[in-house]
């Protein structure tokens, strides 16, 4: 069974653009979780996408946002990009009715704003 | 206050030893419980989940006290390859998310 895919792998921006950040999760799960791990700190919850629709969001300004498409795949998208945005971007999966079950997570996008 | 709380260690053992970790969370409504391990520059993997009665795995024993919210995990016989950071996690069905302690790093020398 293949895991939860994230890409691209490593994505470097400038200050003011625009980043798009994509993940497939695992077959059969319909819901899809991003954080953003800041180096030396924990996971911060970004967003949480189930069955198409924005079910939570985190502390985080609305620059930051995403959608969830009919196949489940998710697109993270972080606009106006600041240099503390520079983080490893984490996405998770989960099988249907277990919004607060364990969940898998991708390799990740590591994100540098230069 | 932080929601979950671990200390970030590093704790640093020998092989064979034995190691404890504890995590405390704030919000009495959390109804789930994780062990995750995360490895240098790579992504979270669930190692348990966390039950009242407590449970086992191999060497890994997880505890769950909800009158002192307070989770915690046994590592017997320590490997080399046991370390890595260990990242409590606590979830409510009220918010539907799960919150991440900032980890504690464990480091097993030979």
């Amino acid at each position: 069974e293949a895991g939860v895919t994230q890409s691209p792998t490593h994505l470097i921006k400038t200050r003011g653009q625009q980043a798009t950040l994509r993940c497939s999760p695992i077959s059969g799960h319909t819901s899809v979780y991003w954080y953003q791990q800041a180096l030396g700190l924990g996971l911060q919850f970004l967003l949480w996408y189930d069955e198409g629709e924005e079910r939570n969001r985190g502390n985080f300004p609305p620059r930051f946002s995403g959608r969830q498409f009919p196949n489940y795949s998710s697109e993270l998208n972080v606009n106006a990009l600041e240099l503390e945005d520079s983080a490893l971007y984490l996405c998770a999966s989960s099988p249907p009715g277990s919004p607060i079950g364990p969940q898998h997570f991708g390799d990740g996008t590591r994100l540098s704003i230069l | 206050r932080k929601e979950v709380e671990q200390d970030p260690g590093p704790f640093n053992v020998p092989e064979g030893a034995t190691v404890a970790f504890n995590c405390t969370y704030s919000n009495s409504a959390s109804q789930s419980f994780f062990w995750y391990r995360q490895d240098c520059r790579k992504e979270p993997k669930l190692l348990m989940s966390v039950y009242s009665s407590g449970n086992e795995d191999g060497r890994f024993t997880a505890q769950l006290n909800r009158a002192s919210q307070y989770i915690s995990l046994l590592i017997r016989d320590s490997k080399l390859s046991d370390s890595a950071t260990y990242l409590c996690v606590a979830g409510m069905d009220s918010s539907y998310k799960l919150i991440f302690g900032s980890g504690t790093r464990l480091l097993v020398r030979p």
